[in-house]
């Protein structure tokens, strides 16, 4: 069974371009996670996926950032008009239910958004 | 409101010498605790989990770490390390209420140098 599937594992853009961040997450998962880790850093959450409820987006940095979650399972991150501070490697992460209790997040390998 | 510091950034340590890195926590629900690890180039991988049962948890790789709820701690410890131990390390926690969605909040990460 695969991982979590995170593309590009790399993007580098230039100021002021929009970038789209791919996540796939472990099939059947429900939850679905993004976080920001910066250098230096723990990770800062951004937004949360469960099923189909209405996300928790009380992580994103500012209304640049928007993401959406297709028919429950792949998941988009996308950072408009990219400043040099959002330049971080954004994690994206599945658990199987809502409840963190009991289970454990699976995260992907991240993609390292470097803004020029 | 919940929180977590590791208080040392970077540990060093010798091969086969013991292991510990420390981290406080505070919660306002009955947290569960979490150590997660982050080998170069490697997605995360959770260690151990403390989900108020054992209060000592015993993870992966030798690893184990004790809830302490009269310090708010959870330092994570191992008898000997080996090389291959070199890595990042988070402390997690989450407050969770049953039936609500949740999220973890890491601590900034300890990266531990293991020496021949």
């Amino acid at each position: 069974g695969a991982g979590v599937s995170q593309s590009p594992s790399n993007k580098v853009t230039e100021k002021g371009k929009d970038v789209e961040l791919r996540c796939d997450p472990i099939s059947g998962h429900t939850a679905l996670y993004w976080y920001r880790q910066s250098l230096g850093q723990g990770l800062e959450f951004l937004i949360y996926f469960q099923g189909n409820s209405a996300p928790d987006k009380s992580g994103l940095p500012s209304d640049r950032f928007s993401a959406e979650r297709t028919g429950g399972s792949v998941s988009t991150l996308t950072i408009q008009r990219t400043q040099q501070e959002d330049s971080a490697v954004y994690l994206c992460a599945s658990s199987p239910s809502y409840t963190l209790r009991n289970e454990k997040l699976f995260f992907g390998s991240g993609t390292q958004l470097s803004v020029l | 409101a919940q929180s977590v510091t590791q208080l040392d950034s970077h540990v060093s340590v010798s091969e086969g010498t013991p292991v510990l890195l420390r981290c406080n926590y505070s919660s306002s629900y009955s947290p569960s605790l979490f150590w997660y690890v982050q080998h170069p180039n490697k997605g995360l991988q959770l260690l151990l989990k403390y989900t108020s049962a054992a209060t000592l948890v015993k993870g992966i790789n030798g690893f184990e770490a004790e809830f302490k709820k009269s310090e708010t701690s959870f330092h994570l410890t191992k008898p000997s390390a080996h090389m291959s131990d070199a890595a990042e390390y988070f402390c997690v926690v989450t407050d969770l209420v049953t039936g609500t969605a949740s999220k973890l909040t890491f601590g900034t990460g300890t990266r531990l140098q293991v020496t021949l």
